[in-house]
């Protein structure tokens, strides 16, 4: 199975900040990744698919780059309301494959 | 709008069978491949298994092979997943949650509100 190593498992960081979380693959995966956001409590929310395309709905500060095994999730402008954990999914092979997660902690 | 809801959640013992459900609206079901994803007690997110919208193909995590099984019912929108020989490390909050793409398989942009499975003596 394609294992996803994401980093760091935990920020915090301050509104305003710009963050970035990374996400690598243990092999190529093309542009095969997802980024889901979860707030406690709740389902996850889809916020990118196919590595840097924006799910309708999402606002504009969350954005996703990367193609083959190195990927990153940044959010420009962080909002109270981003507290939550990320997720990044790879959907390039099965068995799909998960990162550990992000929790990130608005200061 | 899109409704994924779950039911059939319970408390087993270990060995037992359950079966879950999820009943799919505001979208259309028979083009969509789903999925089920869980999630243990305070830990990250395990994508469970998938099948396509015609039902024809199936894939599985190596945690679950042999022991659940997937399957829909387009004329009902409804999926299920039949959990068999059930451990602890079963014990978790499963999610359904449809894919992206009409007539493929990718990643998934709605998710059921979820439904505990306890796996316990």
């Amino acid at each position: 199975a394609i294992q996803m190593t994401q980093s760091p498992s935990s920020l915090s960081a301050s509104v305003g900040d710009r963050v970035t979380i990374t996400c690598r693959a243990s092999q190529d995966i093309t542009s095969d990744l997802g980024w889901y956001q979860q707030k406690p409590g709740r389902a996850p929310k889809l916020l990118i698919y196919s590595a840097s395309n924006l799910q309708s709905g999402v606002p504009s500060r969350f954005s996703g780059s990367g193609s083959g095994t190195d990927f990153s999730l940044t959010i420009s402008g962080l909002q109270p309301e981003d507290s939550a954990t990320y997720y990044c999914l790879q959907d390039c092979n099965y068995p799909y494959t998960f990162g550990q997660g992000t929790k990130l902690e608005i200061k | 709008q899109v409704q994924l809801v779950e039911s059939g959640g319970d408390v087993v013992q270990p060995g037992r069978s359950l079966r879950l459900s999820c009943a799919a609206s505001g979208f259309s079901f028979s083009t969509h491949a789903m999925h089920w994803v869980r999630q243990a007690p305070g830990k990250g997110l395990e994508w469970v298994a998938v099948i396509s919208y015609k039902g024809n193909n199936e894939y599985f995590a190596d945690s679950v092979k042999g022991r659940f099984t997937i399957s829909r019912d387009n004329s009902k929108n409804t999926l299920y997943l039949q959990m068999n020989s059930l451990r602890a490390e079963d014990t978790a909050i499963y999610y359904c949650a449809k894919d992206r793409v009409n007539f493929g398989i990718g990643e998934f942009d709605c998710w059921g509100q979820g439904i505990l499975v306890t796996v316990a003596s």
